[in-house]
């Protein structure tokens, strides 16, 4: 069974660019999940969706992040404009449904440094 | 305000010895808990779930217990190898849409 596939794996940009990821979760997974990571911190909630709907995207700063998960598969996550402190990696979780206790499975993460 | 703690940031362990990480909480009542591995460069691995009506839950030389009462679940390393060297999280459901919050991590280091 293929895992999580994120691209880029790194990308470095100047603060005020915008930046744009990419995620195709496990084949039949229906919630996935988009994570900040900063150094030495635990991952961050940004987004979940369930299928191609939004279930919570309340830490999702707004003003700049935007997320979207066309046909309930594949998801992208961008960033316009880019701060300094958006430096992290963003890592894609999928699970197979909402409520079922199901352990959720990482990509291996796009590390951002912005400067 | 609600907070996952885990004990230390670090924790050097001889081989073969049991590792012990502790994760505590505040003004959280989880139905289940989970613990996660992570090594340098790569997302978490999913290691454990516990529910809130178990007291412990076991896989190979993995145990976590789970006190409600205490507020706290302990993950148990038996026969450390240096191969279990990384990062541990714990996660808590929050109760809606299986949402979960992680705590910052213990980095462990088992010791040859």
């Amino acid at each position: 069974e293929a895992g999580v596939a994120q691209s880029p794996r790194y990308k470095i940009i100047e603060k005020r660019q915008s930046v744009a990821f990419w995620c195709n979760p496990i084949s039949g997974h229906a919630t996935l999940y988009w994570y900040q990571q900063i150094l030495g911190q635990g991952p961050k909630l940004l987004i979940q969706f369930q299928n191609n709907g939004v279930v919570d995207d309340s830490q999702l700063p707004k003003d700049r992040f935007s997320a979207e998960r066309l046909k309930g598969v594949d998801s992208t996550l961008k960033i316009q404009p880019a701060k300094l402190e958006d430096s992290a990696v963003y890592l894609c979780a999928s699970s197979l449904r909402v409520s079922s206790y199901n352990e959720q499975f990482f990509g291996p993460g796009t590390r951002l440094t912005v400067l | 305000s609600q907070k996952i703690e885990q004990n230390s940031e670090a924790l050097n362990i001889q081989e073969g010895k049991t590792a012990t990480l502790t994760c505590n909480y505040t003004n959280y009542s989880p139905a289940y808990l989970q613990w996660y591995r992570q090594d340098p460069g790569r997302g978490p691995v999913f290691l454990l779930l516990i529910r809130e009506n178990e007291k412990e839950k076991r896989k190979e030389r993995l145990k976590v217990t789970f006190d409600t009462t205490l507020k706290q679940s302990l993950f148990h390393i038996t026969a450390s190898q240096p191969a279990d060297s990384a990062t541990y999280l714990c996660a808590l459901d929050v109760g809606r849409d299986d949402k979960i919050i992680f705590g910052k991590g213990t980095r462990l280091h088992i010791l040859p």
